[in-house]
């Protein structure tokens, strides 16, 4: 079965801090990544996803996030965090073909101004 | 804002009770995926309903049920309430079954407490 792992449960940086978030998954066949992210107070929404190409995918907002095949990672990254980015941050997986996603357990960003 | 809603906000039911969760879907969506998300926890998949029909389903037992309606609006019905039931329920409405090809928009979920 599927499963994601964000191993970070709580970070919190300074403003202008680099941020990256780790995520891994375990699946053996062919995947479709995201990166969903919930503002206190507001919707989940999508911040960026992978499906084939470049493994270096930018999203909204400055996000970027890098799928390494071989080390089942899909790490979200962001050079330099605001205080708005305080959220919490949820990596999930699809199946390529099915039509639900998997989330990992969330992580929690404090940015301190 | 995703034009997706949800009723209700909260509620709390008993043990053994019975309860329905409303979902209205972004207009022109013909796909509701339901998810529970327990405390601490990431979204569960629950399951999906494609123009009327049950489009997949995770690991919930049968007592976890659903319907979607002529204008795509959807339910979910849970029955025999378990103190484990507990947590946030959303809905997220897309254009089609794959989250790949369509962007899924989540509504604010409805806080469910079970006592």
């Amino acid at each position: 079965a599927q499963s994601v792992s964000q191993h970070n449960h709580h970070v919190i940086l300074s403003e202008a801090a680099s941020l990256e978030l780790g995520c891994n998954y375990s699946y053996g066949g062919t995947v479709n990544l995201f990166w969903y992210v919930q503002y206190p107070g507001q919707h989940l929404q999508l911040l960026l996803k992978y499906f084939s190409g470049d493994p270096l995918v930018k999203g909204i907002k400055g996000f970027e996030a890098e799928f390494i095949k071989s080390k089942f990672s899909f790490n979200l990254r962001k050079p330099s965090v605001q205080w708005s980015d305080t959220a919490e941050y949820f990596c999930a997986v699809s199946v390529t073909g099915a039509n639900n996603l998997f989330f990992g357990t969330g992580t929690r960003l404090t940015v301190i101004p | 804002e995703t034009g997706v809603t949800q009723s209700p906000t909260h509620l709390i039911k008993t043990r053994g009770q019975q309860v329905t969760l409303r979902c209205s879907s972004q207009s022109g969506h013909n796909t509701v995926s339901w998810y529970q998300q327990a405390l601490g926890q990431g979204p569960q998949f629950i399951f999906q309903y494609y123009r009327e029909e049950e489009n997949g389903r995770g690991n919930f037992p049968p007592r976890f049920s659903g319907l979607q309606f002529p204008n795509y609006s959807s339910e979910l019905n849970v029955n025999a309430l378990e103190l484990d039931d507990s947590a946030l329920y959303l809905c997220a409405s897309s254009l089609g079954g794959q989250p790949l090809l369509y962007e899924q928009y989540f509504g604010p979920g409805t806080r469910l407490t079970v006592t």
